[in-house]
């Protein structure tokens, strides 16, 4: 089966960094996906990761590491804005290049004065 | 915005009784799919389409169906509404706009089954 983990909840100060991260167990590998959400509304679009690196695109940064089923979301110049939940998702290997994404639990951040 | 509204928003149904949502697309995407939200469980797959008349089961079928008769519209039905459906169902499509075929997400519909 297909198992992601992801911290729960994480706090951090306006102005800081933070590291968000999610491990990953699947049978094979097709990309890897975060997800923004506000509470009360849709999951949105983040970033999206298929070879091992570095992805940048402005404050936020995802990372890859296949070798080590592992990714992190990089949030920089943090922002009251960027409390919400970031869903880490893995596309279900078996499933081609549109197949379905398995999404971890989420993890709330909270960012503080 | 990938073009996606879902009806109706929000809804209180009694149990037992039968319950459509309905997913709307205006970008003739061929994948469709519906998803539901719970605390403690995160986002799981319950039906989804990879084109008109073709639909297959998720990880959480279990008591919904799926229709899809034309490309903008997937319609899930709740044959006999629980109080374990009560859920945040949000529909989603794929796009390649950042070449992974990502998934974005209609509003969502908030159900209540009392």
């Amino acid at each position: 089966g297909q198992n992601i983990d992801q911290p729960t909840e994480m706090t951090a100060t306006e102005g800081a960094i933070v590291q968000i991260n999610c491990t990953y167990q699947t049978s094979g590998f097709n990309g890897l996906f975060w997800y923004q959400q506000h509470a009360g509304e849709a999951p949105t679009f983040l970033s999206y990761n298929v070879l091992d690196g570095l992805e940048e695109k402005g404050r936020f940064s995802s990372f890859l590491s296949r070798s080590k089923g592992y990714s992190y979301l990089l949030l920089k110049e943090l922002q009251m804005k960027d409390s919400a939940s970031y869903l880490c998702a893995v596309r279900d290997p078996n499933g081609g290049s549109q197949g379905n994404l398995i999404f971890g639990k989420g993890t709330k951040l909270s960012v503080k004065p | 915005d990938a073009g996606i509204t879902q009806s109706p928003r929000h809804k209180v149904t009694e149990t037992g009784t039968p319950v459509t949502l309905r997913c709307h697309q205006t970008e003739n995407h061929r994948y469709m799919y519906w998803y539901r939200q719970d605390p403690g469980h995160g986002l799981r797959l319950i039906h989804y389409s990879y084109g008109v008349k073709d639909t297959d089961k998720g990880e959480v079928s279990d008591g919904y169906s799926v229709s899809r008769s034309k490309t903008e519209d997937f319609l899930l039905t709740l044959e006999s509404a629980t109080s374990s459906q009560t859920s945040v169902y949000f529909c989603a499509i794929t796009q390649g706009l950042a070449g992974g075929y990502e998934q974005y997400f209609g509003p969502g519909t908030r159900l209540t089954v009392t």
